[in-house]
């Protein structure tokens, strides 16, 4: 119940494209959900995050959409760029107060976006 | 920019040796995380710290690992007798808050080779 299942595993786009990497969870608790982008050796950076009191939320290129009733988030990149090329991880976690934050990992996208 | 630091990059340990992976967190932080991440795997949880102690941990948290603020400065994660499958990437992170809406940040790695 404290997974969070992403998919695809992979994905590969053209320049422009709009790469859509979507996620599940179980567990009704969670009440925040953040995307992070890696790039390799680096650590996970916050990309946007989305509560579940709001549908959609867009940031520059990048726009969640959430589905409350299906327990489901995606992560939408628009007018995708090779610089957007690295692994994006979406996650979970419950809002506890003065507990700490922890975070459920998606297993990961790798995206490549082609000239 | 504040940033997450973490030290070594790299260490090479023999399995059953003591290690111990260093941070230093944003200043104005409160909560402290440990995260791992197994090669092409997702990033898992390890443990959560708040006002010098455990507030949350993972069932990967055995008796091999442990935690610690020494000073103001620094967060430690310590692990004794070191497996070969504690081979990963461990990350340090932070947040001002501890709720599930406060963005954590996160360094950027410690790779752990137990050989």
């Amino acid at each position: 119940q404290q997974q969070v299942k992403q998919s695809p595993q992979s994905l590969i786009v053209q320049k422009g494209g709009i790469p859509i990497i979507n996620c599940a969870y179980e567990n009704t608790a969670f009440d925040y959900f953040p995307w992070y982008q890696q790039f390799p050796g680096k650590g996970p950076a916050l990309l946007i995050a989305i509560r579940p009191d709001v549908s959609e939320k867009k940031e520059g290129r990048f726009t969640i959409s959430f589905n409350k009733s299906a327990k489901q988030f995606s992560l939408h990149i628009m007018d995708s760029q090779p610089g957007d090329s690295a692994t994006y991880f979406c996650a979970a976690s419950r809002g506890i107060t003065g507990g700490g934050n922890k975070l459920t990992f998606g297993t990961g996208t790798q995206l490549k976006v082609e000239l | 920019e504040p940033e997450v630091t973490q030290t070594p990059s790299h260490q090479v340990t023999q399995m059953g040796q003591e290690v111990i992976l260093r941070c230093v967190p944003i200043s104005n932080h409160l909560y402290f995380y440990w995260y791992r991440q197994i090669l092409g795997q997702k990033v898992e949880f390890l443990v959560s710290f708040y006002n010098n102690e455990i507030s949350e941990k993972s069932e990967i948290f055995d008796d091999q690992f442990s935690v610690e603020r020494p000073d103001g400065s620094n967060f430690t994660l310590k692990i004794r007798s070191t497996k070969l499958e504690d081979s990963a990437m461990y990350f340090c992170a932070s947040s001002v808050m501890g709720r599930g809406n406060t963005e954590a940040f996160f360094g950027q790695g410690t790779r752990l080779t137990v050989v």
